[in-house]
């Protein structure tokens, strides 16, 4: 079993839909959790981070974390074209990142 | 602030050859990974440096594979020999190295490698 899974799509959505992204993960032990935005021949960007339960809200981004059932989300409110892009999950303890595959992401004008 | 430098962007070489990536990281981060990104893959860490001191290798392919941070800064990858499945986009990330809840990673544009 992989430490860290993700949907890996691909999503297709109109624009102005909302978005959800989801990852689940088997360690408990993973302190921090992360989701990186990666545009074509482009490396990740950092999105959103959290390390707590419950929710985190960033503009049109909303970051979930549900510890007790070891899964995090991204919703994407109001979807624009320009969030085309892979979506990916990462975790953190200790100082090791483990990241998800990817969920890549098309928003049709 | 400037980010973090990676350099070729783009290497083509036949299979068996050698080949070396560079890459600076944001200046003072302690912290520098070195990652290999498969096509439709997430990031799988290489080699992951604490200054110039190797904190964890264990997914390097050291037959033939080698890094190196000399004083702590920039660093280098090398492939040596080259394999078809090498192919892949070498990403270099830096982050502060505290250890503290804040702590996240910045990645450069990453190195496309193709072996033929």
């Amino acid at each position: 079993q992989k430490e860290v899974e993700q949907d890996p799509g691909p999503l297709s959505v109109p624009e102005g839909a909302i978005v959800s992204l989801n990852c689940t993960y088997s360690n408990s032990a993973f302190q921090y959790f992360m989701w990186y935005r990666q545009y074509s021949r482009k490396g990740p960007e950092l999105l959103m981070y959290t390390y707590s339960s419950g929710n985190k809200e960033d503009g049109r981004f909303t970051a979930q974390v549900d510890k007790s059932s070891k899964y995090i989300s991204l919703f994407i409110r109001d979807s624009q074209p320009s969030d085309s892009a892979t979506y990916l999950c990462a975790m953190r303890v200790w100082g090791q990142f483990y990241f998800g595959t990817g969920t890549s992401l098309t928003v049709i004008p | 602030e400037a980010g973090v430098a990676q350099s070729p962007r783009y290497k083509i070489i036949e299979k068996r050859q050698s080949v070396a990536f560079w890459c600076n990281p944001i200046s003072g981060h302690a912290t520098l990974y070195w990652y290999q990104q498969i096509l439709g893959q997430g990031p799988k860490l290489l080699i992951q440096f604490q200054n110039n001191g190797v904190v964890d290798d264990s997914q390097l392919p050291k037959d033939r594979f080698s890094a190196e941070r000399l004083k702590g800064v920039d660093s280098t990858l090398k492939i040596q020999p080259a394999k078809l499945e090498d192919s892949a986009v070498y990403l270099c990330a830096s982050s502060p190295g505290t250890s503290g809840l804040q702590e996240t990673q910045y990645f450069g544009p990453g190195t496309r490698l193709l072996v033929l």
